[in-house]
């Protein structure tokens, strides 16, 4: 079993509407959860972080936490054609002197 | 404030060579992790550094090996090359802080490694 599991997509929305990421994770120890985003060809852009259960809110991002579930998502509202990337789930665990653990990216496109 | 910067930006090698690429963290940041990252994957872990010491590390061979300097820049060497080691390689930095959830980690720009 991976320890961050992502389906790996395309996802295919049409601008505007909301885009969802999911993501899970097997390590319930992990404290600390993160999303990046990669355009191809690019490094990870560090855009989410989140470290309690529940929402947390930055313009039109939203991740969301569920430590009993061991799911993490990102909400994209309004979704715009430069949102088009693959979005990268990444978790910690402080016990692990910061070792980040990587799901494999789920490609969203975003069509005009 | 400088961000994560690598260098070189792409490499071209051929095989049974080696190679050092080179990172320098986010200012105020005192640990060095590098990646691989292979088309069409997430990254995966090669190792970390701290202190000028290799504190983790991921499951990649001996040929892989590094370095990190007093000013907190690190070196990535990888011996012995194989076309399996053409990727991205990507060095991200963060602050560590013993027991604390605070220590979201910024990634460089990536060295493209090409081994023919």
């Amino acid at each position: 079993q991976k320890e961050v599991e992502q389906n790996s997509g395309p996802l295919s929305v049409p601008e505007g509407a909301i885009a969802s990421l999911n993501c899970t994770y097997s390590d319930r120890g992990s404290q600390s959860f993160f999303w990046y985003r990669q355009y191809s060809g690019k490094s990870p852009e560090l855009i989410m972080s989140i470290y309690s259960n529940g929402d947390k809110e930055d313009g039109r991002f939203t991740a969301q936490l569920n430590k009993a579930s061991q799911y993490v998502s990102l909400l994209i509202r309004d979704s715009q054609p430069s949102d088009s990337a693959t979005y990268l789930c990444a978790v910690n665990t402080p016990y692990n002197f910061n070792k980040f653990y990587f799901g494999s990216g789920t490609k969203l496109n975003v069509k005009p | 404030d400088a961000g994560v910067t690598q260098s070189p930006t792409h490499l071209i090698k051929t095989r049974g060579q080696q190679v050092t690429l080179r990172c320098s963290p986010k200012s105020g940041h005192d640990t060095v992790s590098w990646y691989q990252q292979a088309l069409g994957q997430g990254p995966q872990f090669i190792f970390q550094y701290y202190e000028e010491e290799e504190r983790q590390r991921g499951n990649f061979p001996d040929r892989f090996s590094g370095h990190q300097f007093p000013n907190y820049s690190s070196e990535l060497n990888v011996n012995a090359l194989l076309l399996g080691d053409s990727a991205l390689y990507l060095c991200a930095s963060s602050l560590y802080l013993p027991g604390l959830a605070l220590n979201e980690q910024f990634f460089g720009p990536g060295t493209r490694l090409t081994v023919l």
